[in-house]
């Protein structure tokens, strides 16, 4: 079985300072982590992912994740946050063995002006 | 195409009337999804194809949704007898495989609404 959770159903930041949504999951076995993000009335958009390797992947519009094998975690991340960030953000996990990702609940980030 | 097509955008139904829900993926990709995205749900896996393989229907709620694939491409969704619990937004993906390397690409998606 897998699973993802997101914890947090919102997350507020001031533009210009760091954000961090957050991503945990549960797989058998060696995971396969994406986020994407959605934007109103939109499709979801692939942002990164994480198959092998460095533990640190960088992606779109300057969003970062990490990858961490013993906390079971790929926080997203990006240093410094724009307004035109705010969105829903969507982490996915599927195991080696599966062929259908599962989906977090998705977190919604407001970045304040 | 380009992306992932799914049509149409929008549809209302009243109680009990079927709908059809379509995507198109993108050309070359063998895989397919449908998901479904209720307020505060996440995304629900509904079904998933592969090539010609048999469709892994395990997501689908109830036996008043099915879904095809026609030639490896096109794909519909089809909800009969729709009720209010249906109201949502049907989003498809495509994969180019089934190799974990891949992302999917998602459409835009069907907001039906059930009145």
């Amino acid at each position: 079985a897998q699973s993802v959770a997101q914890p947090e159903d919102q997350v507020n930041v001031a533009e210009g300072n760091p954000l961090t949504v957050k991503c945990t999951y549960s797989v058998s076995g060696n995971p396969y982590l994406f986020w994407y993000v959605q934007y109103p009335n939109r499709g979801l958009q692939f942002l990164l992912k994480y198959i092998t390797g460095d533990n640190l992947v960088k992606g779109s519009y300057g969003f970062e994740a990490e990858f961490n094998k013993s906390q079971t975690s790929f926080h997203l991340k990006k240093p410094s946050a724009l307004v035109s960030d705010s969105a829903l953000y969507f982490c996915a996990v599927k195991s080696g063995g599966s062929y259908i990702p599962t989906f977090g609940r998705g977190t919604s980030l407001i970045v304040h002006p | 195409g380009a992306g992932v097509s799914q049509s149409p955008s929008n549809k209302v139904t009243e109680k009990g009337k079927d709908v059809e829900l379509r995507c198109d993926p993108i050309s070359g990709h063998t895989a397919l999804y449908w998901y479904r995205q209720s307020l505060g749900q996440g995304l629900e896996f509904l079904i998933y194809f592969q090539g010609n393989s048999a469709p892994d229907k395990s997501g689908l709620p109830s036996d008043r949704f099915s879904a095809e694939r026609t030639g490896g491409s096109v794909s519909t969704l089809t909800i009969q007898r729709t009720q209010q619990e249906d109201s949502a937004v049907y989003l498809c993906a495509s994969s180019i495989g089934q190799s974990e390397g891949y992302g999917y690409t998602f459409g835009s998606g069907t907001r039906l609404t059930v009145v």
